[in-house]
């Protein structure tokens, strides 16, 4: 079985600077990950994915994860936040084995600070 | 487009009834799985339909069930309901059997309250 790690239930940042969201991964045979983000009252959208190839994943609205397997991470960062980041930020795992059934961590909340 | 829609959107029950939570798929997605958010966690697979058919369910208990229609709409129900069973249900469409390549597109979600 799959699962993730989200490191931190809550981060905040000043507008501007760096936002990092730790994701760790537990998985037997080689995972598929994302990362979706939920605003207030409303479902889950994909930031970006990880399946094959390159290691470095660009998402949508300047985010991005990297893939390191030594590591078994998937964290995900964004150069300068804005205030429309904050959110909630959701890690998750599937694999072939699993039909692709995702399984999410317990999610990060992002704040930014003005 | 229309992207994955879900009814109601709120909804309040009382402890033992049973409650029916739909979801349209985006037009031309054939697979449709349903998932748990209980407040302050991540959400939980509940089930998840190809083709109308079952292709996986998570650890719920029976009271749980669900079915795809030919049009690929999807009915979750919930029977003798538990206060435990309040929490946003997630539905998700892809375009074809979940794979990797086939992400998965969530509705806002129906926030149901057990009193």
């Amino acid at each position: 079985a799959q699962s993730v790690t989200q490191l931190g239930s809550h981060v905040s940042v000043s507008e501007g600077a760096l936002v990092l969201l730790r994701c760790n991964y537990s998985s037997s045979v080689p995972p598929y990950l994302f990362w979706y983000v939920q605003y207030p009252n409303q479902g889950l959208q994909l930031l970006l994915k990880y399946t094959t190839g390159a290691t470095l994943v660009k998402g949508i609205n300047g985010f991005e994860a990297e893939f390191k397997k030594s590591e078994t991470s998937f964290h995900l960062t964004k150069p300068s936040a804005h205030m429309s980041d904050a959110a909630e930020y959701f890690c998750a795992v599937t694999t072939r084995s699993n039909d692709y059934k995702l399984s999410f961590g317990a999610g990060t909340t992002v704040t930014v600070r003005a | 487009d229309a992207g994955v829609t879900q009814s109601p959107t709120h909804l309040i029950k009382t402890r033992g009834q049973h409650v029916t939570l739909r979801c349209s798929p985006i037009s031309g997605h054939k697979s449709v799985s349903w998932y748990q958010q209980v407040l302050g966690q991540g959400p939980q697979f509940i089930f998840q339909y190809y083709e109308k058919e079952e292709r996986g369910r998570g650890n719920f208990p029976d009271r749980f069930s669900a079915r795809q229609f030919p049009n690929y709409s999807s009915e979750l129900n919930v029977n003798a309901l538990l206060l435990g069973d309040s929490a946003l249900y997630l539905c998700a469409s892809s375009l074809a059997a979940p794979a990797s390549n086939s992400p998965l597109h969530f509705g806002n979600g129906t926030r149901l309250t057990v009193t």
